[in-house]
C-alpha cells in the first residue's frame, strides 16, 4: 500500500506564529485528506484536497500530486490549534494514515 | 443531521470477553469503516463496508468481525477481546469509496484487562 510520511513529529509555537506541516505520499492519490485530532480526540475534518489549494480562515492547503507531497499552513497560531494534524492518502486500494503532526501552541 | 454517532463511549472488558461497538450515520453515505488508533499512531483500517451486504477487510481484521445489514450501520464485533485491542476505535463514512470525504464518529476507548 502507499507510505505516507508528516513532519515535522512534533511542534512548538507561540501564539501568533506561522507554521507549515508537511505530508509525503508514495505513490500516486486520488484522494487526500488532512484532520485535526483536538486534546479530546475528536477528528475535525479540514480540507479535503487531492489537487490544488483551499483556504479556510487561518488555515490553507496545497497538494501538489505530480509531486507527491501535501502542505498545510497554519497562519497566527492560536492556543486551540493545538493537537495532531493528521494528512490521510488513498491511492488504489485502502486509505492509509500519516503518523502526525503534534502541535503544541503556547500563549 | 447527527453524523456519524458511536457507542458505546468507553468500555472495558475482561480477556475472552466479547462486545459490539455500534456506529450509524443518517448521511445515507455508501461507504462505512473502522479504524483503530493507538498511543502516537495514525489511525489503521480494520475493516470497511461499501455498502449494504458488503464487507472488506482492511489492514489489521484479525480478531474483529463486520456485517452490514442496513445503509445506516456498522457495527464491530469483538470475538475474544485480547489486551492488544485495548485501543481507541473510530468510525468513519462517505458518500462512496474512493475520491470522497470523509467524516469520522466521536470514538470509542476500549480497555480489555
Amino acid at each position: 500500500g502507499i507510505q505516507v510520511e508528516q513532519s515535522p513529529p512534533d511542534l512548538i509555537l507561540q501564539e501568533g506564529a506561522n507554521s507549515t506541516l508537511r505530508c509525503n505520499f508514495s505513490d500516486s492519490v486520488n484522494n487526500l485528506q488532512w484532520f485535526h485530532q483536538n486534546p479530546w480526540g475528536q477528528l475535525i475534518n479540514l480540507f479535503y484536497i487531492p489537487s490544488g489549494t483551499k483556504q479556510n480562515g487561518r488555515l490553507s492547503a496545497t497538494t501538489v500530486a505530480t509531486e507527491r507531497y501535501s502542505l498545510l499552513y497554519i497562519s497566527s497560531s492560536q492556543t486551540t490549534d493545538s493537537g495532531v494534524y493528521f494528512c490521510v492518502a488513498r491511492g488504489s486500494y485502502i486509505p492509509t494514515f500519516g503518523r502526525g503532526t503534534s502541535l503544541i501552541v503556547h500563549p | 443531521n447527527a453524523g456519524v454517532t458511536q457507542t458505546p463511549k468507553f468500555q472495558v472488558l475482561k480477556t475472552g470477553q466479547s462486545m459490539t461497538l455500534q456506529c450509524a450515520q443518517d448521511m445515507n453515505h455508501e461507504y462505512m469503516s473502522w479504524y483503530r488508533q493507538d498511543p502516537g499512531m495514525g489511525l489503521r483500517l480494520i475493516h470497511y463496508s461499501v455498502g449494504a451486504g458488503i464487507t472488506d477487510q482492511g489492514e489489521v481484521p484479525n480478531g474483529y468481525n463486520v456485517s452490514r445489514s442496513t445503509t445506516e450501520d456498522f457495527p464491530l464485533r469483538l470475538l475474544s477481546a485480547a489486551p492488544s485491542q485495548t485501543s481507541v476505535y473510530f468510525c468513519a463514512s462517505s458518500i462512496r469509496q474512493g475520491t470522497y470525504e470523509q467524516y469520522f464518529g466521536p470514538g470509542t476507548r476500549l480497555t480489555v484487562t
